[in-house]
Order: C-alpha cells, then structure tokens, then sequence
C-alpha cells in the first residue's frame, strides 16, 4: 500500500441499507478526514479525526458516522442511507492539524443511493 | 458565514498564460491551499501561501493578498495536461479547510 486507499471504488445502494466506507493510509498520518464532492459545491468536510482515539464533526455530519481505533483506519458509516448521500467520497489525511499541512487524498468512492 | 468564491469554468489556449482568482471570507486565516483535480480522480495539492506574495513553483505561481482576502494561481506555458479543476481552500481558525467549487480549466490547442 503507498498512500492512501478507499474501498470499495464504487457502489450502488438501497435506500435504508447500512454501507461502510473504508478508508486506510500507511503513511502514519495522525489527522484523518471524510469530504464529500457533490457537483457545483466544494468539498466538504463530513468528520474529522486529529490523532487515533478521537473523532470531531464537520459541515454535514447528519447521517453519517465515524471510528478511529488505530492510526491507519478511518471507516466512514452510513447508517441508513438516504438518496441525498448520492456523492463521491473521499478520504484524506494530513501528518498534523497545523498550519501549512497539506492534505492527501484517496481515490474516492463514488455512491449512488437510490 | 465562510465564503470562498472561484470562476464555474476558464477557457485558455495551449502555449499561453492564465490566472485563476479566488476571493475568501473566512473566520480566521491560517494559509491558502491550491489543489489540482482532473475529472475522475483526487485533489492533488500545488501550493500553499500564508504570507503576502507571490510564491514560485515551476511552471505554477500563487498569490496572497490576506488584507483584500484574494489570491490567484498562475500557470504559464499551458499544456494540455493541465486541463483540470483547480480549487482553492482556506484554513479557518480552527484548522479546517473551506473550500471552493472549483474552476474548470479547458485547454484548447
């Protein structure tokens, strides 16, 4: 593994079921973070993790939920979706939550709700 | 509220020079990022400024004026590779990144 990985690439979901986006970096980050990218609308910021043990809300955190065991794994879950979490996701860490750290990103997942 | 406002779409010819703005109001300033995105894939980050001034990367250049809470992104000598969105986030007080919509660069040849 080199950076960051998501799974899985895509997926096409019930409305109502329970989905889990995997989120997984080997570059011993401690922040990690979820975006969703809807067309016309920047990224924005679902939660956020700024070392392992803890988790923070972002923008749009309704409906969706996060853990943080360990450094390198950051799940994404969608408890019952809902066609309005339609998106691409995507999963980013940064080494800190400081100044000037720039972010890395995974490929993302691109979810369909129906 | 936190605003960061960039051009929907720029059209620019291969060879030529092109300036991509972005204009912020953010609840505190701790730098500006540009990233890179080509359709389908993930931001890729190009620069960060903090301070005032134009700083040189390559074939890129961004600028920050925090007092008119403006920057922009230079690219010069425009390839076809370079047809992408460019989006320009802002660090706020708490250390999160707002971010733009993106501009979508088109190059023709």
């Amino acid at each position: 593994i080199a950076g960051i990985t998501q799974a899985p690439t895509s997926q096409i979901l019930a409305a109502g079921r329970r989905m889990t986006l995997r989120c997984t970096q080997d570059m011993r980050h401690n922040a990690m973070y979820w975006y969703r990218q809807d067309l016309g609308l920047g990224l924005r910021l679902i939660h956020y993790s700024n070392t392992a043990g803890t988790t923070g809300k972002g923008e749009v955190p309704d409906g969706y939920s996060v853990s943080r065991a360990n450094t390198d794994d950051f799940p994404l879950t969608l408890a019952s979706a809902v066609p309005s979490q339609t998106s691409v996701y995507f999963c980013a860490s940064s080494d800190s939550t400081g100044e000037g750290d720039e972010q890395f990103f995974g490929p993302g997942t691109r979810l369909t709700v129906l | 509220g936190q605003n960061i406002d960039q051009p929907t779409e720029m059209t620019a010819t291969e060879g030529a020079i092109v300036q991509i703005n972005c204009t912020y109001q953010t609840s505190g300033f701790n730098g500006l990022f540009w990233y890179q995105q080509h359709a389908g894939e993930a931001p890729t980050f190009l620069s960060y400024n903090v301070l005032d001034g134009l700083e040189e990367k390559g074939r890129f250049s961004s600028f920050l004026s925090r007092s008119k809470g403006y920057s922009y992104l230079l690219l010069k000598e425009l390839q076809m590779k370079d047809s992408a969105s460019y989006l320009c986030a802002v660090m706020d007080s708490n250390y999160q990144l707002i971010w733009g919509a993106g501009t979508k660069l088109i190059i023709k040849p």
